[in-house]
């Protein structure tokens, strides 16, 4: 299938562990942010959002923090599992335009 | 089927071809993005429509390429005289208006030799 980000930098996180990615946005502008969780030879899955009139939101075992001051956006995961291994990517973007992807962080989770 | 898809999901072609991908949004969704996935990076976009109109396109996007949406429901993106630096993982996605959510199909994986 396919590789996605070879030369990605690599976060590694013990099964179990929780796993922290962060993204740094360069739009202010912005007002929506999105997580997204590709694995090789698919498309980009959504995760999980968050307007910019919030601070943070939680989903299932995923939050999403947003610190606008800095332009940083971090991705949480509690008890990573194998499952959770892939490349991350956020984007940013406001309604009615096209999101920016960043550059995308690969997770391995070591058994 | 519920998701977006896309036809061929890997294409190889020689240098100067022809080449046309199709997407398949999903059913009540109006609108319809295309992207560009080069390895180790972010989709960066090309283009999208909001039914039948294509509304934005980056300027990625040469005179080379071009996309359609006819009849407002499925998508082409054709590549013409295709170049090595048009290797790529070509993926579209399709939203509601009123969504900032973006579905992604499977993507088309395209080497160009």
């Amino acid at each position: 299938g396919e590789n996605v980000g070879l030369h990605l930098p690599t976060l590694s996180v013990q099964e179990g562990d929780n796993s922290i990615i962060n993204c740094a946005y360069s739009n202010s502008a912005s007002d929506y942010f999105i997580w997204y969780k590709q694995e090789s030879g698919k498309g980009p899955q959504f995760i999980i959002d968050i307007r910019s009139n919030m601070d943070k939101r939680q989903g299932q075992r995923v939050t999403v923090l947003l610190n606008k001051t800095v332009k940083h956006l971090s991705l949480q995961i509690a008890a990573t599992q194998p499952g959770d291994s892939a490349v991350y990517f956020c984007a940013e973007g406001s309604y009615g335009q096209n999101f920016v992807f960043g550059p995308g962080t690969r997770l391995s989770v070591l058994p | 089927d519920t998701g977006v898809s896309q036809n061929p999901r890997h294409k190889i072609t020689k240098r100067g071809q022809n080449v046309t991908f199709r997407c398949d949004p999903i059913s009540e969704h109006n609108r319809l993005y295309w992207y560009r996935q080069t390895l180790g990076q972010g989709p960066e976009f090309l283009t999208y429509f909001q039914n039948e109109a294509q509304l934005e396109k980056s300027r990625l996007l040469s005179d080379r390429f071009s996309a359609e949406r006819p009849k407002g429901s499925f998508s082409t993106l054709e590549i013409q005289r295709t170049e090595q630096g048009d290797s790529a993982m070509y993926l579209c996605a399709s939203s509601l208006p009123t969504d900032y959510e973006q579905y992604f199909g499977p993507g088309t994986r395209l080497t160009v030799t």
